[in-house]
């Protein structure tokens, strides 16, 4: 059973446009909830993370939103520009245990 | 980011051979992960290691073998590769402890050919 459903796969934004990207998972006992940017021919890197107790967290243009109820959490770009295009994954962890990724959303950024 | 490296870059190889995939770490890290990535499926785990004596099967382990040689060292075998092995590798490093200790840091990734 998939642990995290990521939406959508791929993407296209205009330049200065917000870019949103959604995540949903099952089990409720996930306390960490990371988005990682991976760029063509380079590793993942973390972008940024929440913890539950929380709603939202900003950090520059990129937000992550939360929420608990619904079992969801997204990842908003601000202003997007040509150099966020990248792969985005979202991801779900319990304590100190592993990361279980969603499936990626490929993000275009278009002048 | 050259904390997390991995050998060889690229690799095309035949059915039915043996490959190895490595990865070394200067991080400090004791956790220590390999996964493959495939277009929509996104990052699959196929095997991970808490510590040099904690081996542990993720979710695609079939066709797959690894070695922890030492704190710093995590290698992936595919013992007879087939065809749809074919993806781009990723060994990833964590910390144990620590404010950060859920975030993992990648290598740049091995892209396999099986032909």
């Amino acid at each position: 059973q998939q642990q995290v459903k990521q939406s959508p796969q791929s993407l296209i934004v205009q330049k200065g446009g917000i870019s949103i990207i959604n995540c949903a998972y099952e089990n409720t006992a996930f306390d960490y909830f990371p988005w990682y940017q991976q760029f063509p021919g380079k590793g993942p890197a973390l972008l940024i993370a929440i913890r539950p107790d929380v709603s939202e967290k900003k950090e520059g243009r990129f937000t992550i939103s939360f929420n608990k109820s619904a079992k969801q959490f997204s990842l908003h770009i601000m202003d997007s520009q040509p150099g966020d295009s990248a792969t985005y994954f979202c991801a779900v962890a319990f304590g100190n245990e592993k990361l279980t990724f969603g499936t990626g959303t490929r993000l275009t950024i278009i002048p | 980011d050259a904390d997390v490296t991995q050998t060889p870059r690229n690799r095309i190889t035949k059915t039915g051979k043996r490959i190895m995939l490595e990865c070394s770490q200067t991080k400090g890290h004791d956790r220590m992960y390999w996964y493959r990535q495939d277009p929509g499926l996104g990052l699959r785990l196929i095997y991970y290691s808490f510590d040099v004596k904690d081996i542990n099967k993720g979710e695609i382990s079939d066709g797959y073998s690894v070695s922890r040689q030492a704190q710093a060292k995590f290698s992936l075998s595919l013992e007879s590769a087939i065809p749809n092995q074919t993806a781009l590798y990723f060994c990833a490093t964590s910390d144990f402890s620590g404010p950060k200790h859920n975030e993992q840091f990648f290598g740049p990734g091995t892209r396999l050919t099986v032909l």
